[in-house]
């Protein structure tokens, strides 16, 4: 199906796994984003990515890693995680630039223990 | 300070009123988006605007550049209107997507 699709939307692990949340989108959107929502907070920016081999951090990137080999694909990697980093992880993309509308996948809750 | 706040932080109100929910912002901004989050968890954009008005069905977006704020108003809220809307502001320095914490709205039959 065509969209922005999240996996694995649930996801229990222990402190200092890694961990691996997949995001694809099929619509060969240029940028793509990631973003946790805790709450008490709005939507913040860990990473996103103008194009395939491009990434730039956003305001909390401590903690991931993402790549972007495939312009469909936008993998975020928790190295070692943190109970800090229990949150729900949103992935998102855009069509024509950074001023685009966006399009939001349906989140991955991970719970860190 | 946020640079971004939304108001109320929560609203509940009964089926077929007017609903108001604002947006105010102390930075300078290239576009102003609200979007929708239904209880379920998944985010929808509404609008995106940089200047005057838009209409989508009973909803309407109006920001003031000048005043740094805008609004989203629904006409004939219904209960499936019940949902948290959040206006992001895009900062013309960054191009970084500044999010307000939400407003949760509850509509009543």
């Amino acid at each position: 199906d065509a969209g922005i699709t999240q996996s694995p939307r649930y996801k229990i692990t222990e402190t200092g796994r890694q961990v691996t949340l997949m995001c694809h989108q099929t619509w060969s959107h240029s940028y793509m984003f990631w973003y946790r929502q805790d709450l008490g907070h709005g939507l913040r920016l860990i990473y996103y990515s103008a194009a395939a081999d491009i990434t730039d951090k956003g305001e909390v990137p401590d903690g991931y890693v993402v790549s972007r080999s495939k312009t469909e694909n936008f993998p975020l990697t928790l190295e070692s995680a943190t109970r800090s980093q229990t949150s729900v992880y949103f992935c998102a993309s855009s069509d024509t630039s950074i001023t685009g509308e966006l399009f939001f996948g349906e989140g991955s809750r991970l719970t860190v223990l | 300070k946020n640079e971004v706040e939304q108001s109320p932080q929560n609203l509940t109100a009964q089926e077929g009123e007017f609903i108001t929910i604002n947006c105010s912002y102390s930075v300078g901004i290239s576009a102003l988006h609200w979007l929708q989050q239904h209880p379920g968890g998944g985010i929808v954009s509404l609008f995106m605007l940089s200047s005057g008005k838009k209409k989508h069905g009973r909803l309407i977006a109006t920001i003031n550049i000048q005043e740094k704020h805008s609004s989203l108003h629904i006409t004939a809220s219904h209960p499936r209107d019940s949902a948290v809307y959040i206006c992001a502001v895009l900062m013309d320095s960054n191009y970084q997507l500044i999010w307000g914490a939400g407003t949760k709205l509850i509509i009543k039959p």
